[in-house]
Order: structure tokens, then sequence, then C-alpha cells
């Protein structure tokens, strides 16, 4: 089955403590991406990837880092996480080419305390 | 910069009633427009696109025209049903395709 998997799901963590949330995506996509959704905000682009090693800000990247060393994977990773990262997070995958549509997973539920 | 901005909800309908979620957008060149749908506990599944002026995007019942003169993509669905209860988002993605842009979504809950 085409899929894109997060995890967690959920997670609760303390001010600082580095984390990570796992993306991958089994569709052999170029472009994936992480977003935050936010009550009133819709979602935001935290950052973005095009390619192996070609990653990129969004319009939220403070506070997050990315890497893509392999196609099917994005990790997004908080190296000090704060309160105001309490948010549920998407990563998103599609195709390069143009108007290709978005495949979201289910989407980890950050809570920071 | 590009933006979307559509109805604030929550909406509530009754089954079978007519369905309108307005959405409008700012953009430079000609952007393309989705529809995407968001189940409870789900990620965004895509609902419509439309990629060129006075396309409409169609599935499940739900349609959208892409009007360029009133920069809109209202979704619209002539019965709705229970299982349409779910929060909508209109997005577009600009000319230089790395970003998509999403408005801040609409709740609808359909009763029986």
């Amino acid at each position: 089955e085409a899929q894109v998997t997060q995890n967690p799901r959920y997670l609760i963590t303390v001010t600082g403590k580095k984390l990570t949330v796992t993306c991958s995506q089994n569709m052999n996509h170029e472009y994936m991406s992480w977003y935050r959704q936010d009550p009133g905000l819709g979602l935001r682009q935290i950052y973005y990837s095009m390619n192996v090693e070609a990653t990129d800000k969004g319009d939220v990247p403070e506070g997050y880092k990315v890497s893509r060393k392999e196609k099917r994977n994005f990790p997004l990773i908080l190296e000090s996480p704060s309160p105001n990262q309490t948010s549920l997070y998407f990563c998103a995958s599609r195709r390069g080419e143009y108007n290709s549509p978005l495949h979201f997973g289910n989407g980890t539920r950050l809570t920071v305390t | 910069g590009d933006s979307v901005t559509q109805m604030e909800g929550p909406v509530t309908l009754s089954e079978e009633a007519f369905l309108t979620i307005n959405c409008t957008y700012t953009a430079t060149g000609y952007p393309s427009l989705f529809w995407y749908v968001q189940y409870p506990g789900e990620g965004l599944q895509l609902l419509l696109k439309a990629t060129k002026a006075d396309d409409k995007g169609s599935n499940k019942g739900f349609e959208a025209t892409y009007r360029k003169e009133t920069t809109s993509f209202h979704l619209e669905k002539g019965s709705v049903q229970v299982s349409d209860s779910a929060v909508y988002f209109c997005a577009l993605r600009g000319y230089n395709n790395n970003d998509m842009r999403f408005g801040a979504g609409t709740r609808l809950t359909v009763k029986p």
C-alpha cells in the first residue's frame, strides 16, 4: 500500500530534550515536506526537500532541522524543543512533476511542557 | 506573497443540505488550486484540483471551479452526508512549484 508513515503518533516531552519525528514514504517520491497545523492558521510549511541531499526552509523553519540522506526518509529534528512547538505535525510527499498532489502521513501530535 | 482565505467555520448542516465553502486566493501568475479533506485522526487527502482558469475539479459529488476573474475556488456539494463531516482545506501551489499555501480550514459537521 502506498503511504507516508510518521512516528510516533503522539509525543509528550519536556523543554530542551532533543527529539526526532520520523517520516518514510514508499512511493519513490522526489519531494518531501514537513508542515505544522495550528488552530486558525491552517498548515504552515517548516522545511521541504526536492530530492536527496537537497533541503530548504519553508515559512516557519526556526527551531527545526531536517535531513534527506535517503530518498524515502525525511526526519524532523527538534534540537531543543520549546512549548511554542506544541502542535500537530504532518509529513507529506509527492512526485517531482508540476501539479502532482501531496500525500500526507497521519500526523504526530507533539506536546512540549 | 501567495495566500488563501477560506470561510471560517464551523459549519453545521443537516443531511442532504447544500454545501458551499468559500475560498479566495491571492497569487502571482497562474497558480494551481486544490481542496483537501481531513477526517478525524488522519492526514489530509486530496479531494479535487484545478490547474487553469475555468477548470472544474470534481470528486465524490464535490465540485469547485477555478474563477480567475474573482480569484475564487469555492467548494460545493448538492447533498451532504454524515460521512462528509471533516475539515476542508483550500490550497494553492504557486508558479515555483515548491510551496503549497493552505487556508485555515473549515470544519463541517453533518447531522442526520
